[in-house]
């Protein structure tokens, strides 16, 4: 497809499994973010990529949220030992643009992963 | 990150022009003006974007103020597919870092 393809769409976790989610960014795109969005919020930053090098995780709320990018496309942003507050849908967004354009470009998001931490 | 106000709500009709505000009182010289909408159950999708000069495009015009401390997103004529949450986000450039940093919105709703 043309878009950001993200799967699962929809996750129902048990608290205390482990989760995985796949964010496929549009071909050739250098820059990958990742996004979290509760209920009724606007989305929180997560973490950056630009090609294979993560540049910026601050928003990573804990050491049990880990993401790579190892060959610079595809992406997976894991949870370990899922808790109730992990509820959300979790959005991966690419850029086409390289670093440097001061206005940093358009950001092609997918439709998201929606996890349900029971 | 620098922040902006937007109102929570807001409510048009149909084929009416929509004027959407953002406060944004402590920009900085190198910050952009972006504009972000959701659209229910999808992800955010641009908008428009400027930094000091008004903009125009396909989907919506970009009225900055002379300070900057504000700015207007205008949809012309609005439709029923224009309802969804706008998000006005001041980006600026750090060591390649090139996040957006997203607020609560106003959430358009567009009347028949």
């Amino acid at each position: 497809g043309a878009g950001v393809s993200q799967s699962p769409r929809y996750k129902v976790a048990k608290r205390g499994q482990d989760v995985a989610l796949r964010c496929d960014p549009i071909s050739g795109h250098v820059s990958l973010f990742w996004y979290q969005q509760a209920l009724g919020q606007g989305p929180e930053f997560l973490t950056y990529f630009q090609n294979e090098a993560q540049l910026d995780k601050s928003g990573l709320p804990s050491d049990r949220f880990f993401a790579e990018r190892p060959e610079g496309s595809v992406s997976t942003l894991k949870i370990q030992r899922t808790q109730q507050e992990d509820s959300a849908v979790y959005l991966c967004a690419s850029s086409p643009v390289p670093p440097g354009l001061a206005w940093g470009g358009e950001l092609f998001f997918g439709e998201g992963s929606r996890l349900t931490v029971l | 990150d620098a922040k902006t106000t937007q109102p929570n709500s807001m409510e048009s009709n149909e084929e009416e022009p929509v004027h959407l505000p953002c406060n944004h009182s402590t920009i900085s010289g190198t910050d952009y003006i972006h504009w972000y909408r959701q659209l229910p159950s999808q992800g955010p999708e641009y908008v428009i974007h400027g930094l000091t000069s008004n903009v125009n495009n396909r989907m919506a015009s970009l009225a900055i103020a002379e300070d900057r401390k504000s700015s207007t997103l205008i949809l012309h004529r609005a439709t029923l597919r224009d309802a969804a949450v706008y998000y006005c986000i001041l980006r600026t450039l750090i060591q390649g870092a090139q996040k957006l940093v997203f607020g609560q919105g106003t959430r358009l709703t567009i009347n028949p």
